[in-house]
């Protein structure tokens, strides 16, 4: 157990519709990270948290947002969903968000399946 | 931004030979070197990391080695076993840590 929790596990709704991915980072943990693992891709970068501020973005589309709240939770709300969009979404947490290198702790993903 | 190549995507070895697995970044403030294991279906788990002050790290069967120069890094593995089938991902971070597209490890008996 890594400490990061992830909710739901599994998700299935259909395409056009929202849905929000929640994280809670490990305790003491001030980054959140976030993922999209499509089948047999690799982990693409969406976006990066520290401390309630957006760090760093990576390949995420305008459909998708994300925030991290004053207790560090963190959420990714997903919109107008496509069937592309069908996924194992990871968050990972670190203590720190700089540039000193730090080791993310991954949960254990939200599977995502648009239909 | 940075960019990370991994090679093999596949690679298969015997039973009790070593396996090696490649990366490439393009970064040259990237500072910081993790490898990720992922077994089917579940999360990535660090297995070993290097930072940019050393050249090489080992930790029993699995080692690590970094170039700078040529901005390279390398996993090794020794005497692999079958539990080292998964797929392995190198990762080069700065203020972001991106991964490469991941290489799957297939041990044969």
């Amino acid at each position: 157990d890594s400490g990061v929790t992830q909710t739901p596990k599994h998700l299935i709704t259909a395409t056009g519709q929202r849905v929000t991915l929640r994280c809670s980072p490990r305790s003491g943990d001030l980054s959140v990270y976030w993922y999209q693992q499509s089948l047999d891709q690799g982990l693409q970068f969406l976006i990066h948290y520290y401390n309630g501020e957006e760090r760093a973005k990576g390949n995420i589309l305008e459909r998708f947002s994300a925030q991290q709240f004053p207790d560090l939770h963190s959420e990714l709300n997903l919109s107008s969903l496509e069937l592309g969009d069908s996924a194992l979404y990871f968050c990972a947490s670190s203590v720190e968000g700089g540039r000193s290198g730090n080791t993310i702790y991954f949960g254990e993903g939200s599977w995502l399946t648009v239909v | 931004g940075e960019n990370v190549e991994q090679h093999p995507s596949t690679l298969s070895v015997q039973e009790g030979d070593s396996a090696v697995i490649k990366c490439t970044y393009s970064d040259s403030a990237s500072n910081y070197f993790p490898w990720y294991k992922q077994e089917l279906g579940k999360r990535p788990q660090l297995i070993i990391d290097i930072r940019s002050n050393v050249g090489e790290k080992k930790d029993q069967r699995i080692a690590v080695t970094l170039n700078k120069t040529a901005k390279h890094f390398s996993l090794h593995i020794t005497e692999t076993q079958p539990e080292d089938s998964a797929v392995y991902f190198c990762a080069a971070s700065d203020d972001k840590i991106i991964f490469g597209k991941g290489t799957r490890l297939h041990i044969l008996p």
